[in-house]
């Protein structure tokens, strides 16, 4: 069949805003979970992860929520700054590195 | 520590040729996975070696194979190719199996099929 590309949603915040990326995952037995962050012509880089026996985790001016019930993962970046424009992938890894990800969700920062 | 290296980041096929890819990891990182990143599928997982054997193997035809060698280095090759081979194909490396779940990502290959 035609083949469509994935109309990547797109989340803007102003400059110092927080931001909320959200995410569905699909399989109830992964056991981690990764947000992935990727810039125009380079590869996914790591920014966080989680466990599934933890529902919170913080690094440095990011948050991952993890809700089992709902199969919902949720990426919080505080003072959002234009560095942090890019594509956020989350992802989960269902065992020996098979790691499916997200369709992915660009973000746009405006100064 | 050098990061994950790809060999060559930019690459034009015909159909029906074959290609292969190289990656290097992180020096002490004897997992190295598989990824096929294209607009209309995103990134999908291809496979997973881990001291020279595939532990793991995403849906993918058997035109896509790949090995890793005793230093942890991997290739992976692609046999007739087709137009929807057109991708950036994404190395990944991680201490997983040693300790460490983590990927790290390489900056890939772009292969273009004509």
């Amino acid at each position: 069949g035609e083949s469509v590309g994935l109309h990547l949603p797109t989340l803007s915040v102003q400059e110092g805003d927080n931001s909320i990326i959200n995410c569905a995952y699909s399989n109830s037995a992964s056991d981690y979970f990764i947000w992935y962050k990727q810039e125009s012509g380079k590869g996914p880089q790591f920014i966080i992860d989680i466990r599934s026996n933890m529902d919170k985790r913080q690094g440095q001016r990011v948050t991952v929520l993890l809700n089992k019930t709902v199969k919902h993962l949720s990426l919080q970046i505080a003072a959002t700054q234009p560095g942090d424009s890019a594509v956020y992938f989350c992802a989960e890894n269902g065992g020996y590195q098979k790691v499916t990800f997200g369709t992915g969700t660009k973000l746009q920062v405006i100064p | 520590k050098a990061g994950v290296t790809q060999t060559p980041r930019y690459l034009i096929k015909t159909r029906g040729q074959q290609v292969t890819l190289s990656c290097s990891p992180i020096s002490g990182h004897r997992s190295v996975s598989w990824y096929q990143q294209t607009p209309g599928q995103g990134l999908q997982f291809l496979f997973e070696y881990f001291s020279e054997t595939q532990r793991n193997k995403g849906n993918f035809p058997g035109r896509f194979s790949g090995r890793q060698f005793s230093n942890s280095r991997s290739e992976m090759n692609v046999s007739t190719l087709e137009l929807g081979d057109s991708a950036l194909y994404l190395c990944a490396s991680s201490s997983y199996g040693t300790g460490g779940y983590e990927q790290y990502f390489g900056p890939g290959t772009r292969l273009t099929v004509t």
